[in-house]
């Protein structure tokens, strides 16, 4: 059973690109969190989202990024015109449907903006 | 809000030491607890957890107790060992119904030297 997998691993943009960072969860997995890591910090949550659907995304910021998980497919962050201060590793959990479950993590995509 | 106080890093050691990570939380009612471990370049793995209070989470000679009395969930192992050089992460999840996110604390990079 593969795990959480993540792509790309890393991701170079410059000022003002898009950054598009895919979570494909582990399989029997409907729910998905992606969360932050600035460097030499831990991780801060910012959005859960289940098929079709955004539950929580009071940690996304109001402004550039989005994500969604379609029905079908990998669930997709997005990062609009990123900035330097996007620079993070961003990390993405599964965890099956029922009930409240232990979250697995990807490897994380690592995204430098230049 | 919810929040996870860890003790301060980087923590060094010699092979075969005992080792103890601190552990606080703040959060209302009663949450479910972890230890995550992440590895140089990876994401992170779930070491352990405890769902209720006095749960003990144990997994390869890592140990934490579920202290409600002192909203404590401290990481110990009897003899570590170099492998075991990397950075523990505290979580908690909340309870309320929806209240999926972990919270994290900022993480204790360990090194065990030989």
């Amino acid at each position: 059973n593969a795990g959480v997998m993540q792509n790309p691993r890393h991701l170079v943009r410059r000022r003002g690109q898009e950054a598009r960072l895919r979570c494909s969860p582990m399989k029997g997995h409907s729910h998905v969190y992606w969360y932050r890591q600035l460097p030499e910090e831990g991780l801060k949550f910012m959005v859960y989202l289940q098929k079709e659907n955004i539950i929580d995304e009071s940690g996304m910021p109001k402004e550039r990024f989005s994500a969604e998980f379609p029905k079908e497919g990998p669930s997709i962050l997005r990062i609009q015109q990123v900035v330097r201060g996007d620079s993070a590793a961003y990390f993405c959990a599964s965890s099956p449907p029922s009930g409240a479950q232990t979250q697995y993590f990807g490897p994380g995509t690592r995204l430098l903006v230049l | 809000g919810d929040s996870v106080t860890q003790m301060e890093g980087p923590v060094t050691l010699s092979e075969e030491a005992f080792l103890t990570i601190n552990c606080t939380y703040t959060a209302t009612g009663y949450p479910s607890l972890f230890w995550y471990v992440q590895y140089p370049g990876e994401g992170l793995q779930l070491l352990l957890k405890a769902t209720k209070a006095d749960d003990k989470g144990s997994n390869k000679g890592f140990e934490a107790t579920y202290r409600k009395e002192t909203t404590s969930f401290h990481l110990e192992k009897g003899s570590v060992q170099v492998s075991d050089s990397a950075v523990y992460f505290c979580a908690l999840r909340g309870r309320s119904f929806g209240n999926e996110k972990l919270t994290f604390g900022t993480g204790t990079r360990l090194t065990i030297i030989p």
